[in-house]
């Protein structure tokens, strides 16, 4: 019961770098999140997907694109890589009328 | 602006002692809170929730009380244990029916260590 994958687990980029973070669950969860956590801070909500083909902006959103091909892949895209975007990246899902989120593994990602 | 705060960013107990960690709400419309637990290079994992119908939860070792007047929750470990050690979130939700996009925010947590 593999639940909520990410790769890849850690991640060193040049400024100016374009990558994806790989998420994908198989719980067959309609929601599914992007969250980032950076030192001595909360979990901030990036994007988030209530549906194949339905994603949204959360609440820091900028530089970073997903999209929601299928029900089991949420991938997200960094572009133009900046420091500030330097974090740990968490995937997360949830099914319908179900606060409890499950999480991924996450990303530890770092923009030299 | 933090709308969910924990302000201990850390907390030591001894083994077999209480542990509680404090987390403090200002939006009112929240009505579903949740406690996470993190240990390092995982990812966080539910622990126990609350409603706002609720003042209290419990779940063998631990118990989540709900002050709502006060826009305050705690969750109290007893007895606590060294494999307790991990850092805790709280949570809060206040989107609900249909359209519920379970937009959880998060405090900045706390970090417990508890010593044999």
């Amino acid at each position: 019961n593999a639940g909520v994958t990410q790769t890849p687990k850690f991640r060193i980029l040049k400024i100016g770098q374009s990558m994806t973070l790989q998420c994908t669950q198989d719980m067959n969860h309609n929601y599914m999140y992007w969250y980032r956590q950076d030192p001595g801070m909360g979990l901030k909500l990036i994007y988030y997907s209530v549906g194949a083909g339905i994603t949204d902006k959360g609440e820091v959103p900028n530089g970073y694109n997903v999209s929601r091909s299928t029900t089991e892949d949420f991938p997200l895209r960094l572009e133009l890589a900046a420091p500030s975007q330097t974090s740990v990246y968490f995937c997360a899902s949830r099914r319908g009328g179900d606060e409890k989120l499950f999480f991924g593994s996450g990303t530890q990602l770092s923009v030299l | 602006d933090q709308q969910v705060k924990q302000n201990s960013p850390s907390l030591s107990v001894q083994e077999g002692r209480i542990s509680i960690l404090n987390c403090d709400y200002t939006n009112s419309m929240f009505d579903y809170f949740l406690w996470y637990k993190k240990y390092p290079a995982e990812g966080p994992t539910f622990l126990i929730s609350i409603s706002s119908i609720k003042d209290k939860n419990e779940d063998g070792r631990f118990t989540v009380f709900l002050n709502k007047s006060a826009k305050h929750l705690s969750l109290h470990i007893v007895p606590s244990q060294p494999g307790d050690s991990a850092v805790y979130f709280c949570a809060a939700s206040g989107y609900r029916g249909s359209s519920n996009t379970g937009k959880l925010i998060f405090g900045q947590g706390t970090t417990l260590q508890v010593k044999p």
